[in-house]
């Protein structure tokens, strides 16, 4: 059963609008999460994180935010460019029991296309 | 600045033959993974080592081996090739605690067809 679910596989943006990925988790002992963005031919790529202690991080155009009680995540791009299309990966990770240090969940991904 | 390294990029395996993926990192990573993608079923992670001669089974351990015999090298090995291993193929390390800042670092990737 996965334990990091992104429900939509695609988003599709205009150019200079707000990109919003959103990423769920079942599994309340994660306490850290990532977003990883991948274009094709290429591997995945660490873009942003944010950890259980804090509701945001911001890093530029990105903002991760962390809803707890929901077990929501979401990556905000402001403003989106064609150079974001990507598949963004959102992963999850816990020092908990049955769980690898370190260790990484992941969702399935979201393609996310940015039109002129 | 190498970082991960996968070989080969491209493979094409009859049914039945084996091969050897091999993945390299020179970040003096505790950490190795391997994940496959495949369509709409994003990374699942086949084995993993936390270290110079340990190795662990994933989520979708069956038909793989693997082997660190080097702390910098995770090998896979595929012992006798079906179609259903078809997919790309990734590496990944870290480091053991650093997990929160940076993750993992990534290979670019093997794909893997099989006839």
């Amino acid at each position: 059963d996965q334990q990091v679910k992104q429900n939509s596989p695609s988003l599709s943006v205009q150019e200079g609008r707000i990109s919003i990925l959103n990423c769920d988790y079942t599994n309340s002992m994660f306490d850290y999460f990532l977003w990883y963005k991948k274009y094709p031919a290429e591997g995945p790529t660490f873009l942003i994180s944010i950890s259980s202690i804090k509701d945001k991080n911001e890093d530029g155009r990105f903002t991760v935010f962390l809803n707890k009680s929901a077990k929501h995540l979401s990556l905000h791009i402001v403003p989106s460019q064609p150079g974001d299309s990507a598949v963004y990966f959102c992963a999850a990770s816990g020092l908990h029991r049955g769980s690898t240090l370190g260790r990484l969940y992941f969702g399935r991904g979201t393609q996310l296309t940015v039109w002129p | 600045n190498a970082g991960v390294t996968q070989t080969p990029k491209f493979r094409v395996l009859k049914t039945g033959q084996s091969m050897t993926l091999l993945c390299a990192q020179d970040m003096n990573h505790e950490y190795m993974y391997w994940y496959r993608q495949d369509p709409g079923m994003g990374l699942r992670l086949i084995h993993y080592s936390v270290g110079e001669g340990t190795t662990a089974k994933g989520e979708v351990p069956d038909g793989y081996n693997v082997s660190r015999l080097k702390k910098q090298n995770f090998l896979l090995g595929l012992e006798s090739a079906a179609p259903s291993q078809t997919s790309v193929y990734f590496c990944a390390s870290s480091y053991t605690r650093d997990r929160g800042a940076y993750g993992y670092t990534f290979g670019s990737g093997t794909r893997l067809t099989v006839v």
